[in-house]
């Protein structure tokens, strides 16, 4: 199957700092890529859509400001949690679409903040 | 807001056994994506099923789809302990700009 990989898969930062997590689509081009969350033993929960060459499309109550999105390529999404405090600790996983339809997720990035 | 709704939310079998998994939704849908999650994982693409089919199979997993009921159901056969894991059902809703919306997930257990 497809390859999506995340980078770092584990981050311990300390409050007001801020972090960058790396989605890439290692075989096949994605022109969405999506951003989710998940706790401890709970579903996913969709923060935003990912779109190539614009602006992403966030689901209500995520905010914008905070998490910031950036699919500069189509192989490539960045997501920077800024000035992290510990309640964005987490689970983050990103997936890529490919032209079927099908989602191929990331292995995830567990942060702590500190 | 989640749609997908799995059922039961907490499997245990012993292996050998087949584990049936069911999932409900609520609007209309392009397609059902079931992934398993192996805990602290990311989640691993198991079927797709699209909106005009009934049943799918894979190796050892089987799904079904009822748009009628908006339902679908995974079975795997002859579990296994590495099956142990939690699955989730995922819909893509029709309509232009589609999202997968993901069920709580069932813990599957599988005693050896």
């Amino acid at each position: 199957g497809a390859v999506v990989s995340q980078h770092p898969s584990r981050v311990i930062c300390k409050s007001g700092t801020s972090v960058k997590i790396e989605c890439r689509s290692l075989d096949f081009q994605a022109t969405t890529m999506f951003w989710y969350r998940q706790f401890p033993k709970k579903s996913l929960m969709l923060m935003a859509t990912s779109n190539e060459g614009s602006k992403a499309t966030y689901e209500q109550g995520v905010e914008k400001d905070k998490f910031l999105i950036n699919h500069a390529s189509l192989t490539l999404s960045t997501l920077t949690v800024t000035s992290a405090h510990p309640e964005d600790s987490s689970f983050y996983i990103c997936s890529a679409r490919s032209s079927i339809g099908t989602q191929y997720f990331g292995p995830g990035t567990r942060l702590l903040v500190l | 807001s989640q749609q997908g709704e799995e059922d039961p939310q907490a499997l245990s079998i012993q292996e050998g056994e087949n584990a049936t998994m069911n999932c409900s939704y609520k609007t209309s849908i392009n397609n059902l994506q079931w992934y398993r999650q192996n805990s602290g994982r990311g989640l691993v693409h198991l079927i797709l099923i699209r909106s005009n089919e009934r049943e799918k199979h894979s190796g050892r997993l089987r799904v079904t789809l009822d748009t009628s009921k908006k339902s679908s159901s995974l079975l795997i056969t002859a579990s296994r302990a590495a099956d142990t894991a939690s699955y989730f059902c995922a819909t893509d809703a029709a309509g232009a700009n589609s999202k997968l919306t993901f069920g709580k997930g069932i813990t599957l257990s599988v005693r050896p």
